[in-house]
């Protein structure tokens, strides 16, 4: 079974732009979650999804920061204008309904230059 | 997640026993689980715990739940040099889907 799946792995980008990065759940899991890991705050949820409808976005930094789930199979987190702190690793997870086990993509690196 | 709290590091020789410790302090916490990260990964489920037991064991990996001190450990049997990574500890909070997360322990093995 394919699991979590992110796009693209790496981003490197300049201070300014658009950055928009992707996410595939797991098949059959209805909550989606994005994460960022760096090292100065560990892993921080920054907004989930159930049954593509957004739950808790409190976790999003600012007004920069946007999560789109438009379908059970897919999730973009953006990010205009990105900043040189927004250079993080940047997670998606996935559930199914009972037990919540949250599984985790590879990860999409981000370097904001 | 500063209410689920973690050593930072903890080295081991090849072939001793790990165990890495957690505290949580929320008690309607349902699941509590353990996360592995080898670098430049992604997070890896390890193993789950229900509030209600005490222990888990899934082969070299056991877990033991203290609710009254609120204290999850794991213990990693027979430890190698593949188990050095990040393991984090992460509590799911009563009806809450969201996991609250430790800052992670880092496991070095020493041959």
């Amino acid at each position: 079974d394919a699991g979590v799946i992110q796009s693209p792995r790496h981003e490197v980008t300049e201070m300014g732009q658009e950055v928009t990065l992707r996410c595939k759940p797991i098949s059959g899991h209805n909550s989606l979650f994005w994460y960022r890991q760096t090292m100065m705050r560990g892993l921080e949820l920054l907004i989930y999804f159930n049954n593509n409808v957004p739950i808790d976005d409190s976790g999003m930094p600012e007004d920069r920061f946007s999560a789109k789930m438009p379908n059970a199979s897919f999730s973009t987190l953006k990010i205009q204008p990105s900043e040189p702190r927004d250079s993080a690793v940047y997670f998606c997870a996935s559930s199914f309904e009972v037990g919540e086990t949250q599984y985790f993509g590879p990860g999409t690196r981000l370097l904001v230059l | 997640g500063e209410d689920v709290e973690q050593s930072l590091f903890l080295s081991v020789r090849e072939g001793d026993s790990s165990v890495i410790n957690c505290t949580y302090t929320d008690s309607s916490s349902t699941y509590l689980y353990w996360y592995k990260q080898e670098p430049g990964a992604g997070l890896q489920l390890l193993t789950y715990i229900f509030s209600n037991m005490d222990m888990k064991q899934d082969q070299r990996l056991t877990v033991l739940l203290n609710k009254k001190d609120k204290h999850l450990s794991l213990r990693i049997a027979d430890t190698q040099t593949g188990d050095s990574a990040i393991y984090f500890c992460a509590e799911k909070r009563g009806s809450a889907r969201q996991l609250t997360f430790g800052s992670g322990t880092q496991l070095t093995v020493l041959p």
